[in-house]
């Protein structure tokens, strides 16, 4: 059971826009920043956003992320078929005193 | 490039040892915080741990489960990062991904703990 909340499964169409949440406590996500990662099948995590809302080099505008509260969200516009992968969202916990991850969404692209 | 290389996974009896290494490239590796992150099959994204530079003081940071069995250590003259596992059991078995870590703390926001370079991992199977 992990200690950041996630849907399981998401799923949309290409071109549209889909949203993942994540939420957590105010140990977590209520008290620090928020990353997302995208892991395709067989390969390594990558970086999406970082700091909430930060998106690295090379990573698409058209993923973004938001937090409020003890919640945090991502969403990507204009899906697309390479869209298709886990989404892992993760934040550091101060009672756990160490990064905790959400148990990943699987998204689907219908 | 910037880039991670893990190796030293494989099978291993219950109650044995293991060291996995990670060999770092394209960036200045003494200056970096690392971290280990596990993935069980089928399963998510568990940290390990994490050794700072030896700038801000080398020091080591452990998951609950991982701590007095797990080690991790850094080579700044060879680039690399070590993971020694002992008292290996079943739950252990994972795909283990060292990372480059960027952490700083601001009052404003908290902690900030990300992940931006990864290996591609080696496997780790406990299994008699």
């Amino acid at each position: 059971q992990s200690v950041l909340t996630q849907p399981p499964s998401a799923s949309g169409t290409p071109g549209q826009r889909v949203t993942i949440s994540c939420s957590g406590s105010s140990s977590n996500i209520g008290s620090n920043t928020v990353n997302w990662y995208q892991q395709l099948p067989g390969t390594a995590p990558k970086l999406l956003i970082h700091s909430n809302n930060q998106r690295p080099s090379g990573v698409p505008d058209r993923l973004s992320g938001s937090k409020s509260g003890t919640s945090a969200s991502l969403a990507i516009s204009g899906l697309q078929s390479e869209d298709e992968a886990d989404y892992y969202c993760a934040a550091w916990d101060d009672s756990l005193n160490g990064p905790v991850f959400g148990g990943g969404t699987k998204l689907t692209v219908l | 490039e910037v880039q991670l290389v893990e190796s030293g996974g494989g099978l291993v009896q219950p109650g044995g040892s293991l060291r996995l290494s990670c060999a770092a490239s394209g960036f200045s590796f003494s200056d970096a915080s690392m971290s280990w992150v596990r993935q069980a099959p089928g399963k998510g994204l568990e940290w390990v741990g994490r050794i700072n530079s030896e700038t801000d003081g080398g020091t080591t940071d452990y998951a609950a489960p991982m701590k007095g069995r797990f080690t991790i250590s850094r080579d700044d003259s060879k680039n690399t990062l070590y993971l020694q596992m002992n008292s290996l059991r079943a739950e252990d078995t994972a795909v283990y991904f060292c990372a480059r870590t960027h952490t700083w703390w601001l009052r404003s926001v908290g902690q900030h703990y990300y992940m931006d370079v990864w290996g591609k991992g080696t496997t780790v199977t406990v299994s008699s």
